[in-house]
């Protein structure tokens, strides 16, 4: 069955513009979590959603948001880019059934570049 | 095999070599702990998992091992192969989901022929 499909792959935006990436689950899966990587942070968790709600949020500035549609895609928005965005973006699927983090599935991840 | 203490960014071991690779975690409450193995380019790849009523489990060609008492987890790679290098990281969570996983640290596993 396919993996979970991230886009665009990679992304450069200037300073003050906004950004949305997008993540597509495995077929199946209720729940998408987002997490941002960096070489000085490591991975660190966004928000997770399921069923179109937001059920778990980490510690990111309300520049960072997102939303899930119906059909279970994903889609962050990051606005009022800051040099200090520039990270991978990595989105994971999972069943959703009581446990989120059971069973994720990571994608390849959204390489966001701020110059 | 090469036994390491707690975290190294590298760890360079020979083909054929057992390879460890430690992790700390630092929340006493955490009952999920996962091993993940990230290559270049990709979203990290699941490798093991271990729940906090166990202390050990073993995979094909991996055991993760779980030492509640000081809050450590180790993932032990038998015969490792060139395929195994990639950055490994542990993971850790409470409760199931409410704040995602918790990453350690990577450790940069290079293979030497």
């Amino acid at each position: 069955k396919a993996g979970v499909t991230q886009t665009p792959r990679y992304l450069i935006k200037t300073r003050g513009q906004q950004v949305t990436l997008s993540c597509s689950p495995i077929s199946g899966h209720r729940s998408v979590s987002w997490y941002q990587q960096t070489p000085g942070q490591g991975l660190q968790f966004l928000f997770e959603y399921f069923s179109e709600t937001q059920r778990n949020k980490g510690n990111f500035p309300g520049r960072f948001s997102g939303r899930q549609f119906s059909n279970s895609r994903s889609e962050m928005n990051v606005s009022t880019l800051e040099l200090g965005d520039s990270a991978l973006y990595l989105c994971a699927s999972s069943p959703g059934r009581g446990q989120a983090v059971f069973g994720y599935t990571f994608g390849s991840g959204t390489r966001l570049t701020v110059v | 095999g090469e036994s390491v203490g707690l975290h190294l960014p590298t760890l360079s071991v020979q083909e054929g070599d057992n390879s460890i690779i430690n992790c700390a975690y630092s929340n006493s409450a955490s009952d999920y702990f996962i091993w993940y193995k990230q290559e270049s380019g990709k979203g990290p790849q699941f490798i093991i998992d271990i729940r906090s009523n166990m202390d050990k489990r073993q995979g094909q060609r991996v055991t993760v091992l779980l030492n509640k008492t000081v809050k450590h987890l180790s993932l032990q790679i038998a015969a490792t192969q060139p395929g195994d290098s990639a950055v490994y990281f542990c993971a850790e969570n409470e409760g199931g989901g409410a704040d995602g996983l918790t990453f350690g640290k990577g450790t940069h596993l290079i293979i030497q022929p």
